[in-house]
């Protein structure tokens, strides 16, 4: 099976710009999390979807925002970029029946905002 | 809100030894552990995890232990090797009956030779 891809992977934009990453998830895999990683922070979770409805939230400004489709890729906006939105943006995919399924991660986006 | 801390945020040990990551989380209802390893400039990947009805779960080097009383678990690497140095990193998981991962900042372990 193939991977869990992730496009594009890098960006740079400029604040106040907006941006769109991909996800397309493991094939049969429903559930896409998105995470955001920086040095200090490690690993925040942003939001989870589910069959095309977003199942879980983490504590970002609205700024972020996301969707899924019917074939379960889904995709991450982030609008009025600031400079602190510079990071590696992760997403990871599972099964997503259960909270202990596993999951499976891409290789992320590095965003930078100048 | 859920939190998870994790310790050492660095650890240097010699090749051979035995490396000790712990963690401690704040909901009670977090059921599921996983502990992944990100090399650099790699992509997170699992390598153990552990359900909240086993108290012990090992995979030949690495072992994982889970105090539920105590809202604690660790990661143990024994025999470690030079390729076990990476940042790893614990979560807990099912918080109030989601299924958000709310994952510890991070141990960047260095693994001498």
């Amino acid at each position: 099976k193939a991977g869990v891809t992730q496009t594009p992977r890098y960006l740079i934009k400029t604040r106040g710009q907006q941006v769109t990453l991909s996800c397309s998830p493991i094939s049969g895999h429903r559930s896409v999390s998105w995470y955001q990683q920086t040095p200090g922070q490690g690993l925040q979770f942003l939001f989870e979807y589910f069959s095309e409805t977003q199942r879980n939230k983490g504590n970002f400004p609205g700024r972020f925002s996301g969707r899924q489709f019917s074939n379960s890729r889904s995709e991450m906006n982030v609008s009025t970029l600031e400079l602190g939105d510079s990071a590696l943006y992760l997403c990871a995919s599972s099964l997503g029946g259960l909270a202990n399924n596993e999951q499976f991660f891409g290789p992320g986006t590095r965003l930078t905002v100048l | 809100g859920e939190n998870v801390e994790q310790h050492p945020s660095t650890l240097s040990v010699q090749e051979g030894d035995s490396a000790v990551i712990k963690c401690t989380y704040s909901d009670s209802a977090s059921n599921y552990f996983p502990w992944y390893k990100q090399e650099l400039g790699k992509r997170p990947q699992l390598i153990i995890d552990i359900r909240s009805n086993v108290g012990e779960k090992k995979d030949q080097r690495i072992a994982v232990t889970l105090n539920k009383t105590a809202k604690h678990f660790s990661l143990h690497i024994t025999e470690t090797q030079p390729e076990d140095s990476a940042v790893y990193f614990c979560a807990a998981v099912g918080a109030s009956g989601t299924y958000k991962y709310i994952f510890g900042t991070g141990t960047r372990l260095k693994v001498l030779a």
